[in-house]
Parts: structure tokens; C-alpha cells; sequence
């Protein structure tokens, strides 16, 4: 069975500042999706940016980026600048059976950033 | 832009009760999928329907079931509800445009079992 795992519960930042959050996964598959959403107090599950495995460029989405390791199955998301805005659970997470309908997302344990002024 | 609707935002429920969860897939969404997050918790896979079909099961108990109607809206029936039923539920949904690859989520519905 796939898993995901978030090996750093909480972390912090100051504003401007960048911070790199860490994602490890375990899978058999060659191709998948990996993702990271953000959740705030809202609780909303807010899509930040995605990375198709087939992929060697690893993708980004204005200050955010990710640092895909296909080998070594990693997937860190870094926030450039960070704003008051980013702070928010942040999830990684993991989908099988790429065109597949219907396939769930598996997610890890989620880190808890704090941003600072 | 359209997003996915779930009702209600919000629910309280006595132990033992039934409950039902509504979700309003984005236009042309073929595919539904429903998780519960519970407190300071990762969101759980419960089910997933595409075109109406059961797709995908995960950790959905058997006191619970859900559907897809013709118009791909999505209930989740519970019933028997227990304490630790108390949770955010997620529906989310995706198009066939783009491989079912991106999973767009519903604001949740927030249970709380007394």
C-alpha cells in the first residue's frame, strides 16, 4: 500500500523568509500524481501545486515550488517570501492510476506552518 | 468559477441518529469522492462514484453508504451515529477533462455527534 509521510509536524518562518517542507512516499507505481494542499483555519483544502511524476521538471506556481526526487521518493514543497497568509496545515499527498476516475487520495499527517512578522 | 457545494455546512446529531451528507459536483464533474477529517487528522478516503458506479472504497464503515444520482450529486447516508462519527466531511470532485487527475474539494460539512 502506498503512504505518505511528514516527518516535521510543525514549523515556522519569519515573513520574507523561505521554508522548505519535507514529503517522503513509498509506491511500487512508475506513474502518479504527488500534491501539496493547504488547509487553513478555514478548513477549506486549497489546491497549491501538483507534480506529475512522468515529469523531470519539477513544478512551480509563483513563490511556490517543489523539489521532486523520483528516486529517492521525496517531494518538499518551498514557500519563497512567505506571507501572514501562508500560515496553514499543509498537506502532502499521494494519487495512484494516473486517468484513473475514482482513485483516492492517500495524504500524510500534515505540518502545521506558523508565519511571523 | 462554479464550485463544489456541500449541505449542510453544519450538523448536530445525537448518538444513535442518522445523518446525511449532501454534495453538489462543479458542472461537468463525472466524479465524486468523499473523506472525513477529524480533529488535528489527515483527511480519510471514504468512497468515490464515477458515472453513477461505486469507484473506489476506502475506510468507510458499514453503517454508512452513499450514491450518485443522475445529476452526479452525492449523498453520504450514516447512520447509528457514534461520537467519534464527529468530523469534517469532504466531497470533492473531478472532470474527465484532465484525466480525473486534479480533485477539486467542497467546502465540508462539519459533524458534531452529542
Amino acid at each position: 500500500a502506498q503512504t505518505v509521510t511528514q516527518s516535521q509536524p510543525e514549523m515556522s518562518v519569519q515573513e520574507a523568509e523561505t521554508v522548505t517542507l519535507s514529503c517522503t512516499y513509498d509506491t511500487s507505481e512508475s506513474d502518479y500524481y504527488l500534491f501539496w494542499y493547504k488547509q487553513p483555519p478555514s478548513r477549506q483544502m486549497i489546491l497549491v501545486i501538483r507534480q506529475e511524476a512522468y515529469k523531470q521538471q519539477n513544478a512551480t506556481e509563483n513563490r511556490f515550488s517543489v523539489n521532486f526526487q523520483k528516486a529517492a521518493k521525496s517531494f518538499s514543497l518551498k514557500i519563497s517570501d512567505s506571507q501572514l497568509g501562508d500560515a496553514a496545515m499543509y498537506f502532502c499527498a499521494y494519487r495512484a492510476l494516473m486517468y484513473e476516475a475514482g482513485t483516492a487520495l492517500i495524504f500524510g499527517k500534515g505540518t502545521t506552518l506558523s508565519v511571523s512578522s | 468559477a462554479a464550485g463544489v457545494i456541500q449541505s449542510p455546512r453544519h450538523l448536530i446529531k445525537e448518538k444513535r441518529e442518522t445523518a446525511t451528507l449532501k454534495c453538489y459536483p462543479i458542472p461537468r464533474h463525472d466524479t465524486v469522492y468523499w473523506y472525513q477529517q477529524g480533529p488535528g487528522q489527515d483527511p480519510q478516503f471514504l468512497i468515490s462514484f464515477y458515472e453513477k458506479m461505486q469507484s473506489d472504497k476506502g475506510s468507510i464503515p458499514d453503517r454508512f453508504s452513499a450514491q450518485q444520482f443522475s445529476d452526479y450529486h452525492s449523498e453520504l447516508n450514516m447512520s447509528s451515529l457514534e461520537l467519534g462519527d464527529s468530523a469534517l466531511y469532504f466531497c470533492a470532485s473531478s472532470p474527465l477533462a484532465g484525466g480525473h487527475n486534479e480533485q477539486f474539494f467542497g467546502p465540508g460539512t462539519r459533524l458534531t455527534v452529542l
